[in-house]
């Protein structure tokens, strides 16, 4: 079984949709991390966790809130879509017990926003 | 400036020989540097990471870090068609947040 999944894979949406990613682990690390990727901008950080209570704002913020259920669970949320989020999501770990910051990716999620 | 450059390619090489792939970063704080290998429409596969100035090799692979230049290298061996991916080089400073260049893309012909 993979360690980090992602719900869905692929998703197909229309504009002003509210949609949720959502990203599971089974690693056991305390870090979790929302990137979304586009044809040569490579990888571009939404929000991060580094546990339960702790959320945190990244360079892409806008347009986008997270929710940390649990240390294995990270979801994201759009509150309404709209067709510049057009994009491939990746949910990452990492785990700061082990002194490294690693980072593991899921399988990614790709969204179309019509 | 963007934090992380790498150098654009595409970068197209002969089966057998070495693939060099550079990447520059802004911050002089940076303290881990990683090579992640992405195949079209998956997920970054982690190939290798360097802390300290100079030469890391693992198996085929060679990360070169130069802190003083802000330069960190991958040099791929004996390329292989497998080979053939994007390859990203991702940048951490203290606070434990990665910064990924574009990266470059490698076609390793037969």
């Amino acid at each position: 079984d993979a360690d980090v999944t992602q719900t869905p894979r692929n998703r197909i949406t229309k504009t002003g949709k509210r949609i949720m990613l959502e990203c599971s682990q089974t690693k056991g690390h305390d870090r979790m991390y929302w990137y979304r990727q586009d044809p040569g901008l490579g990888l571009r950080l939404i929000y991060y966790s580094f546990d339960v209570k702790d959320i945190n704002k990244g360079e892409i913020s806008d347009g986008y809130s997270v929710s940390r259920q649990a240390q294995a669970k990270f979801s994201l949320s759009l509150e309404s879509a709209i067709p510049n989020q057009t994009a491939l999501y990746f949910c990452a770990t990492s785990d700061f017990g082990q002194n490294t910051d690693t980072q593991y990716f899921g399988p990614g999620t790709r969204l179309t926003v019509l | 400036q963007k934090e992380v450059e790498q150098n654009s390619g595409p970068l197209s090489v002969p089966e057998g020989a070495i693939a060099s792939l550079n990447c520059t970063y802004s911050d002089r704080g940076s303290q881990s540097f990683f090579w992640y290998r992405q195949y079209s429409g998956k997920s970054p596969e982690l190939i290798m990471f360097i802390y300290s100035n100079g030469d890391k090799e693992d198996g085929r692979f060679t990360a070169q870090l130069n802190k003083a230049s802000q330069y960190v290298s991958l040099l791929i061996r004996d390329s292989q068609p497998s080979d053939s991916a994007t390859y990203l080089c991702a940048v951490n400073s203290n606070d434990y947040k990665l910064s990924f260049g574009a990266g470059t893309t490698v076609t390793v012909r037969a």
